[in-house]
């Protein structure tokens, strides 16, 4: 069963609008759940996570991802999207036999 | 710190042919994973150790894929006999534990022909 699912294949907004990823998450108890990022031709790049706490998280280069357990989401946002941050998202979730399970990605380009 | 170093970069191999990968983790680090990323897909979980025992090899296809992890710090991993649709890129990461977050490796892109 996939225990994470991002929705959209590909993103595009225009630099300086607010960019939003979506993944949703089925897993029981308590998720572990990971953003990470990945440029062409390179490994996978950490940038935010949740374990517990406020459901609002803070990562690099000025990204942000909001946890809501109702909803089971948990996606990941920037206010002002950079030409720089076009690349491959990642959402992750480590679920309760500790497996680090990935979605599909979502492709994000950012126009000038 | 040191980050996850893989060798090599890349590789081309014939089918039917034999392939090993290497993986050094970030020190300290006491579990270890070998993913396979096919182009346009998410990393797929092929093992996962915690120090040098495995946690999970559901999908290591055991007929062709071997991993090992000695004494709890490098790891390679093995391909024998290859198939065309093993050309993926293989990556390795690693965790302080295995509750905290994954920092990977650059990835060896096999390419079978």
């Amino acid at each position: 069963a996939q225990s994470v699912a991002q929705p959209e294949d590909q993103v595009n907004v225009a630099e300086g609008n607010p960019l939003t990823v979506k993944c949703t998450y089925s897993v029981s108890g308590n998720p572990y759940l990971f953003w990470y990022v990945q440029y062409p031709n390179r490994g996978l790049q950490f940038l935010l996570k949740y374990i517990t706490g406020d459901n609002l998280v803070k990562g690099s280069y000025g990204f942000e991802a909001e946890f809501n357990k109702s909803q089971t989401s948990f996606h990941l946002k920037k206010p002002s999207a950079l030409v720089s941050d076009s690349a491959l998202y990642f959402c992750a979730v480590r679920r309760g036999d500790y497996k680090l399970s990935f979605g599909a990605g979502t492709t994000v380009t950012v126009r000038a | 710190e040191a980050g996850v170093a893989q060798s090599p970069r890349y590789k081309i191999i014939e089918k039917r042919q034999s392939v090993a990968f290497w993986c050094n983790p970030i020190s300290g680090h006491a579990t270890l994973y070998w993913y396979q990323q096919i182009l346009g897909q998410g990393p797929k979980l092929l093992i996962q150790f915690q120090n040098n025992g495995v946690v999970d090899d559901s999908q290591l296809p055991k007929d062709r894929f071997s991993a090992e992890r000695l004494k709890g710090v490098d790891s390679t991993l093995k391909i024998q006999p290859a198939k065309l649709e093993d050309s993926a890129v293989y990556l390795c990461a690693s965790s302080r534990t295995e509750n905290t977050e994954a920092f990977f490796g650059q990835g060896t892109r096999l390419t079978v022909v």
